[in-house]
């Protein structure tokens, strides 16, 4: 079956640093790969997404590649803000079944 | 601009009484997906809905809990006799296309139920 590995948190970094987040996942075909971002008391928002292999997703700041060959779409952003402090999801999808990580925990201090 | 909007935002009740959970698709989106996050813990899909149709119910329990997306007015979800164990942040999530894995789902802000 479908399963997504990303890193545990939490994370804390201080303002304009570099974050990654780590992220694997294993599926049985080719799925759209994504990250998710949750705001306290919020629901989930798109933050980015992949469809194929090589493919970059991008938004924010925030970027993640498509590799098909370390089964990966791990997250990064050069310089993050105090309003980068969420909980962020990878997740991928084939057909219409979203499978989710566990969530990894960032906060970012002034 | 409305977006996926679930009600009620909190929800308690008591052991054996009934939820009823509520979410209304974007405009123009006839697909709905459940999924529930356990504290601590990703979200995992439930229930997949087309307008009158139950598409995909496999991550639903077997007992108490059900799904429907009527013609007319918003999806339900519905648990009887909660538990303790059922606690949790329900979401929906909604979009336009065909089920294929390039549509993005958009995610309502969840319900968050609490069983006393």
């Amino acid at each position: 079956g479908n399963s997504v590995t990303q890193m545990e948190g939490p994370v804390t970094l201080s303002e304009e640093a570099f974050l990654t987040i780590n992220c694997t996942y294993t599926a049985t075909g080719y799925p759209s790969l994504f990250w998710y971002v949750q705001y306290p008391g919020e629901g989930l928002q798109l933050l980015l997404k992949a469809t194929k292999a090589d493919d970059k997703g991008s938004n924010k700041g925030f970027e993640a590649t498509y590799r098909k060959e370390t089964t990966s779409f791990h997250l990064e952003k050069g310089s993050v803000q105090v309003s980068d402090s969420a909980v962020y999801f990878c997740a991928l999808s084939e057909y219409y079944k979203l499978s989710f990580g566990a969530g990894t925990t960032v906060t970012v201090r002034a | 601009n409305a977006g996926v909007m679930q009600n009620p935002r909190h929800l308690v009740r008591r052991r054996g009484q009934e939820a009823r959970l509520r979410c209304s698709p974007m405009k123009g989106h006839s697909h709905v997906y459940w999924y529930r996050q356990l504290p601590e813990e990703g979200l995992k899909f439930m229930v997949y809905l087309q307008k009158e149709n139950i598409i995909d119910e496999s991550g639903m329990p077997k007992e108490r809990f059900s799904a429907e997306f009527p013609k007319e007015g918003p999806s339900i979800l519905r648990i009887q006799q909660v538990v303790r164990g059922d606690s949790a942040a329900y979401f929906c999530a909604s979009s336009l296309g065909q089920g294929e894995s390039n549509q993005p789902q958009h995610f309502g802000d969840g319900t968050r139920l609490s069983i006393l």
